[in-house]
């Protein structure tokens, strides 16, 4: 598509609850990245998928936290037992091959979470 | 590991001011992005700077990457009610992720 898409943009869930949260990006981007932006806050990274590369997920903050991109495209973001210190906007982003001349993420408008 | 430390946290200006708002890391840095984020929306590139002491303009918006590769620097000439939003600057860290900064909130009054 034209830009990065996820879906939902909103999900209110109960404490304890599993959630996926949709990443589309943008079609011949490589690189694709999970961000957590919590209120007020920066972006704290989670995940990052390269091509068919192991992807580099040194930022998930606990077990709970697993990703995966599918054929090399979409994305999804998976918590599990969710906890009321879980709520946040998450952000997904793209890119061309980082080592190609980098040139920045596009960013999706991200799916606010809350966890009740 | 790298830290990007932006200031000021936040600014409150009136329309047709000018606004300056710096970013500085721990390490050098290649490159050095800025993005606007708006409520509701995800971050947004405004300019990107990949040359010590490169400036780069995107309209009213200017940009500096600073010569010691530690800095970098945004204004913004004759703010506008729509230059409402948090400004991020980001630069790559390790393995091409972006580390971002804390963000400049700017807020504009009539």
């Amino acid at each position: 598509g034209a830009g990065v898409s996820q879906s939902p943009s909103n999900k209110v869930t109960e404490k304890g609850k599993d959630v996926e949260l949709r990443c589309d990006p943008i079609s011949g981007h490589t690189a694709l990245y999970w961000y957590r932006q919590s209120l007020g806050q920066g972006l704290e990274f989670l995940i990052y998928f390269q091509g068919n590369s192991a992807p580099d997920k040194s930022g998930l903050p606990s077990d709970r936290f697993s990703a995966e991109r599918t054929g090399g495209s979409v994305s999804t973001l998976t918590i599990q037992r969710t906890q009321q210190e879980d709520s946040a906007v998450y952000l997904c982003a793209s890119s061309f091959n980082p080592g190609q001349g980098f040139r920045g993420y596009t960013f999706g408008s991200g799916t606010r979470l809350t966890v009740v | 590991g790298q830290q990007l430390n932006q200031s000021p946290q936040s600014m409150f200006i009136q329309e047709g001011e000018d606004v300056s708002m710096n970013c500085t890391s721990s390490s050098i840095f290649n490159t050095w992005l800025w993005y606007k984020q708006e409520p509701g929306e995800g971050p947004v590139l405004l300019i990107a700077l990949y040359k010590a002491g490169e400036l780069t303009s995107n309209g009213r918006l200017t940009a500096q990457f600073g010569i010691t590769r530690k800095d970098s620097f945004l204004n913004i000439s004759a703010s506008i009610p729509s230059d409402v939003g948090i400004y991020f600057c980001a630069g790559p860290g390790t393995a091409s992720k972006l580390t971002f900064g804390t963000g400049t909130r700017l807020q504009v009054t009539l």
